[in-house]
């Protein structure tokens, strides 16, 4: 079955420079969630995306930004990066009539050099 | 401080053993979610309780939802090492839009 593609897989930044993540949802699903994960911590939620509407917002920065186009798929602008933006960043997709069970991606690890 | 308590944080045993991971909250859920996770992938969903007092099997492992629908456990009986991993609950809570994450369970089973 056809999963949650996120690309790239890998990504090394300069400070200050800027990133674009990209995920394609299952095919179907209506929502897209980004997360961002540390260094042995816990996904941090940080915004969703219902049919292409902006549904709910985390801790997600104001350097960051993101948006669901009209195939669904999603992207995730990263600005001014800093060190600390290094992370894996996650999108999971659900789709909103069935449930609210979220289906992760494999993540793009960002590193911030 | 986190909104879902998961204990333990680190559990090593060794394979044929027993375990259990509790996920806990003062607030309700209104459904509550368990994730594994490997090093440097996504985190794969194992299975979602709704209804208070809800137990679901996946194999060796048992799902349980309380009857308040603030706490959950994770059963796995006879631990194979294929199990090693970090186990994660995630749960939405009412009027609440967005999942929240326990800090995980990692666990290590030794041959």
């Amino acid at each position: 079955a056809a999963g949650v593609i996120q690309s790239p897989r890998h990504l090394i930044k300069e400070k200050r420079e800027t990133a674009t993540l990209k995920c394609y949802p299952i095919p179907r699903h209506d929502t897209v969630y980004w997360y961002q994960q540390g260094p042995g911590q816990d996904p941090q939620f940080l915004i969703s995306f219902y049919e292409k509407m902006q549904s709910d917002k985390g801790s997600i920065p104001d350097r960051f930004s993101a948006q669901q186009f009209s195939d669904y798929h999603s992207e995730l602008n990263m600005s001014s990066l800093e060190l600390g933006d290094s992370a894996l960043y996650f999108c999971a997709s659900s789709l909103a009539a069935e449930s609210n069970e979220q289906f992760f991606g494999p993540g793009t690890r960002l590193t911030v050099l | 401080t986190q909104l879902l308590e998961q204990s333990p944080q680190f559990l090593s045993i060794q394979e044929g053993e027993n375990l259990t991971v509790y996920c806990n909250s003062s607030s309700v859920f209104s459904s509550l979610q368990w994730y594994r996770q490997e090093p440097g992938e996504g985190p794969v969903l194992l299975v979602t309780v709704v209804t208070g007092g809800e137990v679901k099997k996946l194999k060796r492992l048992t799902f349980q939802f309380g009857d308040a629908r603030k706490d959950s456990s994770l059963h796995i009986t006879a631990a194979q090492t294929g199990d090693t991993g970090l186990y994660l609950c995630a749960g939405f809570f009412y009027n609440n839009n967005d999942m929240r994450f326990g800090a995980g369970t990692r666990l290590t089973v030794k041959p």
